[in-house]
C-alpha cells in the first residue's frame, strides 16, 4: 500500500529540547515536503526536497532543519523548539514530473511545545 | 505569487443538501487546480483535480470546473452525506523562487448533520 508514514503522531515537549519528526514514503517519490497547519492560516510549506541531498526553504523555514540522505526519508528537525512551533505538521511526497501529479500526505504529527 | 481564496466556514448543512464551496485563485498562466480533503484525524488526500481551463474534475459525487474567465474552481455536490464532514482545501502549485509544493487556501470546515 502506497503511504507516507510520520512518527510520532503526538508529541509534547519543552522549550529548547531538540526533537526530530520522521517521515518515510514507500513510493520511490523524488519530491518530499513538510507543511505546518495552523487555525486560520491553512497549510504553509516549511521545507522541500527535490531529491537526495537537495533541499530548499519553503515559506516558513525559520527554526527548522531538514535532511535528505536517503530517497525514502525526510526528517524534520527542531533544534531548539519554541511555543510558536506548536502546530500540526504534515509530510508529503509526490513523483518527479510536472506539477499535475498528486501529493500524498502523512497522517500528521501534532506537536505541543510548552 | 500564486494564491487561493476560499470560504472558511464552518459550513453546516443537513444531509442530502446541495453543497457549494467557493474557491478563487490568482496565478500566472493556467496551472492545475486541486481540491484536497482532510477527514478528522487524518492527513490530506486528493479529492479531484483539473489540469486545464474548462476541465471538470469529479470524484465521490463531488465536481469542480476550472473557469479561467472567473478564475474559480468551486466545489459542488448534489446531495451531501454525514460521511462528507471534513475540511476541504483548494490548492494550486506554488510559484516563484523554485518553491516546489502546493499553495493552499485556508480550508473550509464542512459539517453535515443527519
Amino acid at each position: 500500500e502506497a503511504q507516507v508514514t510520520q512518527n510520532p503522531r503526538y508529541l509534547i515537549t519543552v522549550t529548547g529540547k531538540k526533537l526530530t519528526v520522521t517521515c518515510s514514503q514507500n513510493m520511490n517519490h523524488e519530491y518530499m515536503s513538510w507543511y505546518r497547519q495552523d487555525p486560520g492560516l491553512g497549510l504553509r510549506q516549511i521545507y522541500y526536497s527535490m531529491n537526495v541531498e537537495v533541499t530548499d526553504k519553503g515559506d516558513v523555514p525559520e527554526g527548522y532543519k531538514v535532511s535528505r540522505k536517503e530517497k525514502r526519508n525526510f526528517p524534520l528537525i527542531l533544534e531548539s523548539p519554541s511555543p510558536n512551533q506548536t502546530s500540526l505538521y504534515f509530510c508529503a511526497s509526490r513523483a518527479r514530473s510536472d506539477r499535475d501529479t498528486e501529493a500524498f500526505f502523512g497522517q500528521g504529527t501534532r506537536l505541543t511545545v510548552v | 505569487g500564486n494564491s487561493v481564496t476560499q470560504m472558511e466556514g464552518p459550513v453546516t448543512l443537513s444531509e442530502e443538501a446541495f453543497l457549494t464551496i467557493n474557491c478563487t485563485y490568482t496565478a500566472t498562466g493556467y496551472p492545475s487546480l486541486f481540491w484536497y480533503v482532510q477527514y478528522p484525524g487524518e492527513g490530506l488526500q486528493l479529492l479531484l483535480k483539473a489540469t486545464k481551463a474548462d476541465d471538470k474534475g469529479s470524484n465521490k459525487g463531488f465536481e469542480a470546473t476550472y473557469r479561467k474567465e472567473t478564475t474559480s474552481f468551486h466545489l459542488e455536490k448534489g446531495s451531501v452525506q454525514v460521511s462528507d464532514s471534513a475540511v476541504y482545501f483548494c490548492a494550486l502549485p506554488s510559484s516563484g523562487g523554485g518553491a516546489d509544493g502546493l499553495t493552499f487556501g485556508k480550508g473550509t470546515h464542512l459539517i453535515i448533520q443527519p
